[in-house]
């Protein structure tokens, strides 16, 4: 039982280049989520899923997409890096969108876009 | 101004002793109250979770308490140890998609 994994650890990027962060949970989740986490401030909700077929904005969507083809996978997309997107990303599921949930967190992409 | 703060901001200690941190909120309406560890490098790691008619919630030597009328949590270490240091995020749901996150109490264990 892995958790959930996520890939790659770290990424440098240029400017205008795109990218494909990975997210995969063993847990059968349904809820899975994408978040960000710069200096200074709490996580921000990018995207999530409360089922495969399901996506939704949260609080910081603007320049990522997501996709849920499977209950497993959940990837975000950047489309056309920016240096506003340095930071770093963690993927998170839970068994259901019920709020009392337990949230289990990836352990993180490092992006850097220069 | 967050709707979740916590302080202090940082915090230093020596083994051994305990500590307290605390998280004031103003999210509305409240779901539950989460505290998270964050070891450096690696993703948030669920202590415990707290209902609004829960005061008080144990696991190991980790004691949360929240007051639902004064929005006030707090998470107490006893004895610590090394590998406590880490950063201490406290998280309010205002529903089962909508989390706010505070900025975290950043704890360092001097042997």
């Amino acid at each position: 039982n892995a958790g959930v994994t996520q890939t790659p650890k770290f990424q440098v990027l240029k400017t205008g280049q795109s990218m494909t962060l990975q997210c995969a949970q063993d847990m059968n989740h349904e809820y899975m989520s994408w978040y960000r986490q710069d200096p200074g401030m709490g996580l921000r909700l990018i995207h999530y899923s409360v089922g495969a077929g399901i996506t939704d904005q949260g609080e910081v969507p603007n320049g990522y997409n997501v996709s849920r083809s499977t209950t497993e996978d959940f990837p975000l997309r950047l489309l056309s890096a920016a240096p506003s997107q340095t930071s770093v990303y963690f993927c998170a599921s839970s068994y259901s969108w019920g709020s009392g949930n337990t949230i289990y967190f990836g352990e993180g992409s490092w992006l850097t876009v220069v | 101004k967050n709707q979740v703060e916590q302080s202090p901001q940082s915090l230093i200690i020596l083994e051994g002793k305990n500590c307290t941190l605390q998280c004031n909120y103003t999210v509305s309406p409240f779901s539950n109250l989460r505290w998270y560890k964050q070891d450096t490098g690696r993703g948030p790691v669920s202590l415990t979770i707290m209902t609004f008619s829960e005061n008080t919630k144990s696991n190991g030597r980790y004691t949360a308490t929240l007051d639902a009328d004064t929005k006030q949590s707090s998470l107490h270490i006893t004895a610590s140890q090394l590998s406590d240091s880490a950063s201490y995020i406290c998280v309010v749901s205002k529903t089962a998609q909508k989390l706010v996150f505070g900025q975290g109490t950043r704890l360092t264990i001097n042997p």
